[in-house]
């Protein structure tokens, strides 16, 4: 199974900060490597698709990179709708695998 | 865009049995293959199963192998999970999500998720 291993696990943070998150793939995933917002009590919400697509309605300041095996979610300003529990997942392949997610917190 | 729903989470008994639904409304699921995700209480997201569009292709995480079975009804626009030999493990939100614009053959991203519906195990 490919492994997401996603850092750092939690964050602090203020409105207007510029955030990134990372993801390793343990093995190859091409640009097979979507990213998800969550909020509690709520189910996740599409934010990018291979590797740096925009879902539909998605604001700009969120960017996704990749460099091989290494993924990035950026948000160029942070807003206060912002603050949440971020995940990526590969569905390079079958098992799909989630990173164990990263939470954005209030400073 | 349309609607997921997914129902008939409950309290059970380790090794009962639970069938979960997916109803789509303002929807067309037979366009879709779809995905069940779960996630215990203050854990990550993890993938249960998928199953294509047409309802050939089934594919399930091996720590539900043999005990779930994903099926579904397109003339009910209806996605199931059967959950059987329930295990403590097993408790959770579960998500039901269709398929969005990119897969890598059968393997997709979803772009649209419903609300979950709650699964408890206990004795």
């Amino acid at each position: 199974d490919i492994q997401m291993t996603q850092s750092p696990p939690s964050l602090s943070a203020s409105v207007g900060d510029r955030v990134t998150i990372t993801c390793r793939a343990s093995q190859n995933v091409g640009k097979y490597l979507a990213w998800f917002q969550q909020k509690p009590g709520k189910a996740p919400k599409a934010l990018i698709y291979v590797s740096s697509t925009l879902q539909s309605g998605v604001p700009s300041r969120f960017t996704g990179t990749r460099v091989g095996t290494d993924f990035t979610l950026t948000i160029s300003s942070l807003q206060p709708d912002d603050f949440a529990t971020y995940y990526c997942q590969q569905y390079h392949s079958y098992p799909l695998t989630f990173g164990g997610g990263t939470k954005v917190e209030i400073e | 865009e349309g609607q997921l729903s997914a129902s008939g989470g409950g309290l059970v008994h380790p090794g009962d049995s639970l069938r979960l639904s997916c109803a789509a409304s303002g929807l067309t699921l037979r366009d879709y293959s779809m995905t069940w995700v779960r996630q215990a209480p203050g854990k990550a997201l993890e993938w249960v199963s998928s199953i294509s569009s047409g309802g050939t292709n089934k594919y399930y995480a091996d720590s539900v192998k043999g005990r779930f079975t994903v099926s579904r009804d397109n003339a009910r626009n209806t996605v199931y999970l059967q959950m059987n030999s329930l295990r403590v493990e097993d408790a959770g939100e579960y998500f039901c999500a269709k398929r969005g614009p990119s897969c890598n053959g059968d393997s997709c991203y979803s772009d649209h998720w419903g609300q979950g519906t709650l699964v408890t195990v206990s004795s």
